[in-house]
């Protein structure tokens, strides 16, 4: 049990095109789900944590107008890019909790590589 | 929490050979430890959650030990096989936020 599905796994796009990522949680539900990004050599970063029915929150210096995020059910979370630059050529994962409490365990997803032209 | 750090940053060891690796987080401000393994175009897998000091925790080969006192944390896999390549990651948790800080990883490569 426990997975997290995510997809696209691989898009590119034009620069100012905008970009969906979904994750799913297939076979749990899914309170809190998380977006991370991942720059080459660089750790996973969170990016915001969406709770179902409620508005993102989002880390220090991520752009809430340029990442949307939407959590419509508690097996569903969006990640839109909006306006992609090629500066948001990324890996962009997702995970998602069953609590959201402390030393709860996320799920992740297999991520999605984005390259922008 | 705001930095962590893995070593080593790689390693290559043979079939059969045991390993270990270090997770350094700062002592303070600390709830839980969370240790992943990453293989390549998959999703990263749990391990273990731990948050005692002195919590021991074990899968299989691999084992886990937890020093809260002094910010570290001890990854090991005994008699290492080619299927234990993969990136592992941990992560912190601090206490309130319940937010995951990332190292940056220990990339295992075991050899046949």
């Amino acid at each position: 049990g426990a997975v997290v599905s995510q997809h696209p796994s691989w898009v590119i796009c034009k620069s100012g095109t905008s970009v969906k990522i979904e994750c799913r949680s297939l076979d749990f539900q899914a309170t809190t789900m998380f977006w991370y990004r991942q720059f080459p050599k660089q750790s996973l970063m969170l990016m915001a944590t969406s709770n179902e029915g409620s508005k993102a929150t989002y880390e220090q210096g991520v752009e809430k107008d340029k990442f949307l995020i939407n959590h419509a059910s508690l097996t569903l979370s969006t990640l839109t890019v909006t306006s992609a630059h090629p500066e948001d050529s990324s890996f962009y994962i997702c995970s998602a909790a069953r609590g959201t409490g402390g030393s709860e365990t996320q799920y992740f997803g297999p991520g999605t590589r984005l390259l922008v032209l | 929490i705001l930095n962590v750090e893995q070593s080593p940053q790689s390693l290559h060891v043979q079939e059969g050979d045991s390993t270990n690796f270090t997770c350094s987080f700062p002592s303070s401000n600390f709830y839980a430890l969370h240790w992943y393994r990453w293989e390549t175009a998959k999703s990263p897998e749990a391990l273990f959650v731990m948050t005692l000091n002195g919590d021991e925790k074990k899968k299989g080969r691999i084992s886990a030990t937890l020093n809260t006192k002094e910010g570290y944390s001890y990854l090991y896999i005994k008699g290492s096989q080619p299927e234990d390549s993969a990136t592992y990651l941990c992560a912190p948790e601090g206490p309130g936020t319940y937010k995951y800080i990332f190292g940056t990883g220990t990339r295992l490569k075991v050899l046949a």
